[in-house]
């Protein structure tokens, strides 16, 4: 079946430092590869995707590449605001129309 | 995002008694799903539907029922709830038509059993 795993939390960063969570998965078929955002309180926001190998997602400075040869789908940052502060969540969804989720992290940005 | 609304968006409840959560959609999306969130497990499918009528179980549908009766409704009952049921419930939408492939989720639903 399909699964997600992403790298644990809680991270904890500074202000303008460099964010990686890293999320590997296992597929049937060809997945498209997600990252949902979650701020404090609130529900469950689209971040980016991709929907095919190699493909480069990116939004509000993230950014993550479906990488196939290495079932994984990292997102990265380059500078982190304290507005950063959040539950990540790594999904894919296969032909069956289902999203199966990572556990989440954790990122706390301190100023 | 108004398009779509879960209710009610708190509820406790007791050990033993049936709750129903509403989620209503304005999207005419064909695909809608109910997830619970709880730490450590990210969330996790309890059913989803593709039409009307049309459901089928996700991996943690023990103690769920759902019903469809039309498109914009998708209902969610916990027949005799119990702690272990203490949730954030997500309803999500999806239609896999559209050019932007993306599912969109509610506010969530923070359900008590006590």
């Amino acid at each position: 079946g399909n699964s997600v795993t992403q790298m644990e939390g809680p991270v904890t960063l500074s202000e303008e430092a460099f964010l990686t969570i890293n999320c590997t998965y296992t597929a049937t078929g060809y997945p498209s590869l997600f990252w949902y955002v979650q701020y404090p309180g609130e529900g469950l926001q689209l971040l980016l995707k991709a929907t095919k190998a190699d493909d480069k997602g990116s939004n509000k400075g993230f950014e993550a590449t479906y990488r196939k040869e290495t079932t994984s789908f990292h997102l990265e940052k380059g500078s982190v605001q304290v507005s950063d502060s959040a539950v990540y969540f790594c999904a894919l969804s296969d032909n069956d129309y289902k999203l199966s989720f990572g556990a989440g992290t954790t990122v706390t940005v301190r100023a | 995002d108004a398009g779509i609304t879960q209710s009610p968006r708190h509820k406790v409840t007791e050990t033993g008694t049936p709750v129903t959560l509403r989620c209503h959609q304005t999207e005419n999306h064909r695909y809608m799903y109910w997830y619970r969130q709880d730490p450590g497990h990210g969330l996790r499918l309890i059913h989803y539907s593709y039409g009307v009528k049309d459901t089928d179980k996700g991996e943690v549908s023990d103690g769920y029922s759902v019903s469809r009766s039309k498109t914009e409704d998708f209902l969610l009952t916990l027949e005799s709830a119990t702690s272990s049921q203490t949730s954030v419930y997500f309803c999500a939408i999806n239609d896999p038509g559209e050019s932007n492939y993306g599912y969109t989720f509610g506010s969530g639903t923070r359900l008590t059993v006590v």
